[in-house]
C-alpha cells in the first residue's frame, strides 16, 4: 500500500523567507502526486498536482513543486511566504489503479511571523 | 457553479447513537468520496461511490456506510457512535471513476464536524 511522509509537523518562517514542505511517497511507480492547503474550518483546496507531465509543477498563490523520481519526493517550496500562507499543507497520493481514492500524508502546519 | 455542499456543518451526538451526513457534490460530477479527518489519524479513505455503487472502500468498520443517489448526493451514516469517531468528515467530488492511467481532479466540501459526547 501506498504511504507518504511529510516531514516536519510544524514549520515557522519569516514572512519574505523561503518556504520548503517536505513530502516523500513509497511507490516504486510514480503515482500522481498532490499538495492540498487547508485553512482553519475550511475543506481541502488543491494547490498543485503531478500528472506524469513537467517534473516542476506551478500551482496557484505562488507555489511549486518538483517531482524527483531518483529520491521519490514532492517537496512543496514558495520563494516568498506571505501572512495569508499560515495554513496546514496535505501532500497526497493516488496510485493509477486505485481510481479516485487519495492517500495522505500526516500534515505540516505552516506558521508565518511577521 | 456551486461547490461541494456538506450539510450538516456541525453535529453533536452522544454515544451509541447514529448519524447520517449528506453531502451534494458539483454539478455534473457522478463520482462521490467521503473522508475521515482526525487528530491522531490524519485524513483517512472511507469509500467512494460511482453512479450509485460502492467502487472503492478503506479500512473502516462496518459501522461506517454509505450510500449514493441517482442524483449523485451521498450521504454516509455511522451507526452505534463511539467516541473515537469524533472527527471532521469530508466529502469530494470528481467528474467520473479514473480509469486505470488516469486521474479525476477532486474537488472537496467545508466538511462536517462531528463531535461525540
Amino acid at each position: 500500500a501506498q504511504s507518504v511522509t511529510q516531514l516536519g509537523s510544524h514549520v515557522s518562517v519569516s514572512e519574505g523567507a523561503l518556504v520548503l514542505l517536505r513530502c516523500n511517497y513509497s511507490s516504486s511507480v510514480p503515482p500522481y502526486l498532490f499538495w492540498y492547503v487547508q485553512y482553519p474550518n475550511q475543506g481541502l483546496q488543491l494547490l498543485l498536482k503531478y500528472t506524469s507531465a513537467a517534473t516542476l509543477v506551478k500551482g496557484i498563490n505562488g507555489f511549486e513543486a518538483e517531482f524527483k523520481k531518483s529520491e521519490t519526493s514532492f517537496h512543496l517550496t514558495k520563494p516568498s511566504a506571505h501572512m495569508s500562507d499560515a495554513a496546514e499543507y496535505f501532500c497526497a497520493v493516488s496510485d493509477h489503479n486505485a481510481g479516485n481514492m487519495l492517500t495522505f500524508g500526516g500534515g505540516t502546519r505552516l506558521m508565518v511571523k511577521p | 457553479k456551486a461547490g461541494v455542499t456538506q450539510t450538516p456543518r456541525y453535529l453533536i451526538k452522544t454515544r451509541g447513537q447514529q448519524v447520517t451526513l449528506s453531502c451534494s457534490p458539483i454539478s455534473g460530477h457522478r463520482s462521490v468520496s467521503w473522508y475521515q479527518q482526525t487528530p491522531g489519524q490524519g485524513l483517512q479513505f472511507l469509500f467512494e461511490y460511482f453512479s450509485e455503487t460502492q467502487r472503492n472502500k478503506g479500512n473502516f468498520p462496518g459501522r461506517f456506510s454509505g450510500r449514493q443517489f441517482s442524483n449523485s448526493r451521498s450521504e454516509m451514516n455511522v451507526s452505534t457512535l463511539e467516541l473515537g469517531d469524533s472527527a471532521l468528515y469530508l466529502c469530494a467530488s470528481s467528474l467520473g471513476q479514473a480509469g486505470v492511467g488516469s486521474y479525476n481532479e477532486q474537488f472537496f466540501g467545508p466538511g462536517t464536524r462531528l463531535t461525540v459526547l
